[in-house]
């Protein structure tokens, strides 16, 4: 049981260039997320899942996009990456029914110059 | 829109001593409270829940306090030790309402000194 898997764990990145980061869970999870966490802002959420198919924007949703056709993986989709979006990313998954606890997965740290 | 707070951004305290770590929301409609402790360079780890049905919940060193009129809950670490030393957030969300989703506060640096 791996839990919540990120990949990849590093990436650098030139102005412009588009990249994908996979998340996936093995917990038969409903709900899954995608957190970027900036020095001193805490965790920002930028999309999340409540089931397959579905996606929703959080707090800072610009300039991402997101997809969830299979149930155990979300993916986070930069298009045209901005020195902006270094960050580090976490993606969370947890039940749709029982406890509301989330489970992060290990981060992905990427550098835009 | 939702928002919480959390304060003091840096807290230093020594080994033994009990640390205090506060949060106010913005909605009252969030109904779960959780705390998550991040050490350096790794994922946010919970530590501590809360529900808004329940006004206090210890787990061993750690309680938590939920004050919902004045809509603010409080980490208490009592008998601090040095591998307490990490960087701590708080977070509340609404349950199964909008997915779930968490709003964070911004963190608060826990240094615990031998």
């Amino acid at each position: 049981n791996a839990g919540v898997t990120q990949t990849p764990k590093f990436r650098v990145l030139k102005t412009g260039q588009s990249m994908t980061l996979l998340c996936a869970q093995d917990m038969n999870h409903e709900y899954m997320y995608w957190y970027r966490q900036d020095p001193g802002m805490g965790l920002r959420l930028i999309h999340y899942s409540v089931g397959e198919g579905t996606t929703a924007k959080g707090e800072v949703p610009d300039g991402y996009n997101v997809s969830r056709l299979k149930k155990q993986n979300f993916l986070l989709g930069l298009e045209s990456a901005a020195p902006s979006q270094t960050s580090v990313y976490f993606c969370a998954s947890r039940t749709g029914t029982g406890p509301y606890e989330q489970y992060f997965g290990p981060g992905t740290r990427l550098t835009v110059t | 829109g939702e928002n919480v707070e959390q304060h003091p951004s840096t807290l230093s305290v020594q080994e033994g001593d009990s640390a205090v770590i506060k949060c106010t929301y913005s909605d009252s409609a969030s109904n779960y409270f959780p705390w998550y402790k991040q050490e350096l360079g790794k994922r946010p780890q919970l530590i501590i829940d809360i529900r808004s049905n329940v006004g206090e919940k210890k787990d061993q060193r750690i309680a938590v306090t939920l004050n919902k009129t004045a809509k603010h809950f409080s980490l208490h670490i009592t008998e601090t030790q040095p591998e307490d030393s990490a960087v701590y957030f708080c977070a509340a969300s609404k349950g199964y309402n909008q997915g779930g989703k968490l709003i964070f506060g911004q963190g608060t640096e826990l240094s615990v000194k031998p």
